[in-house]
């Protein structure tokens, strides 16, 4: 069963800190997600990559957040400056498959 | 918008039952629906995907339906067990939207609970 990793399992950083999210998807899958689930509520889209670019985003992916495919294997989702509200789970996603998920705690 | 809706929010089975969870969407122009299982404070495990197409798709003793044209999908639990105790989640995959993308969208989830 092909499988989608993702790195840290759970990461507590300081508000108005930068931290980026890492994810290994399947490597013949050509559309990458990120999804986030803050504590209590629905899981929601956040932007979708294909061809090395985004395709499409959601009103939550602002200025600070940012996707990149910097090696052709690896998935980054960067948060520029963190707030307290990100405090959330991020999945990423590679076609059908969902990684197990970071856990991001802002203080 | 694509809205997806899970009733009921929350069940409490005795073990042993059988049992259906629903799922509703606005939007009957989708490519698939997948469920997927979320135990507390962790990851989505993905339970089944059924293509448009599809009218079912069954794995051990689950059983998912779907009718696009209502706008529904079913989940069905055989013979439930303590360790099937967790939140369960309809996703719906909306066809190409010409920003090429497939992405989902999500409902709140039935948390289900089988007391031995």
């Amino acid at each position: 069963e092909p499988e989608v990793t993702q790195t840290p399992s759970h990461q507590v950083t300081q508000m108005g800190q930068e931290v980026i999210l890492r994810c290994v998807p399947i490597s013949n899958h050509l559309y990458f997600y990120w999804y986030r689930q803050i504590l209590g509520q629905k899981v929601e889209f956040l932007v979708s990559f294909y061809n090395n670019e985004i395709s499409e985003k959601s009103e939550i992916f602002d200025d600070q957040f940012s996707v990149e495919r910097p090696d052709g294997s690896n998935f980054t989702l960067k948060i520029r400056s963190t707030k307290l509200e990100d405090s959330a789970m991020y999945f990423c996603a590679s076609s059908v498959h969902f990684g197990s998920g970071t856990r991001l705690t802002v203080v | 918008k694509q809205e997806v809706t899970q009733i009921p929010a929350a069940l409490s089975v005795p073990e042993g039952e059988n049992l259906v969870l629903n799922c509703s969407f606005t939007d009957s122009a989708i490519y698939n629906l997948q469920w997927f299982r979320q135990d507390p404070g962790k990851g989505l495990t993905s339970l089944l995907l059924i293509q448009s197409s599809q009218r079912e798709q069954t794995s051990g003793r689950l059983n998912a339906s779907l009718d696009k044209s209502s706008g529904r999908s079913t989940l069905y639990i055989a013979a439930s067990q303590p360790g099937d105790s967790a939140t369960y989640l309809c996703a719906v995959r909306g066809l190409y939207s010409g920003a090429g993308s497939y992405q989902l969208t999500f409902g709140k989830g039935t948390k289900l609970s089988v007391i031995p």
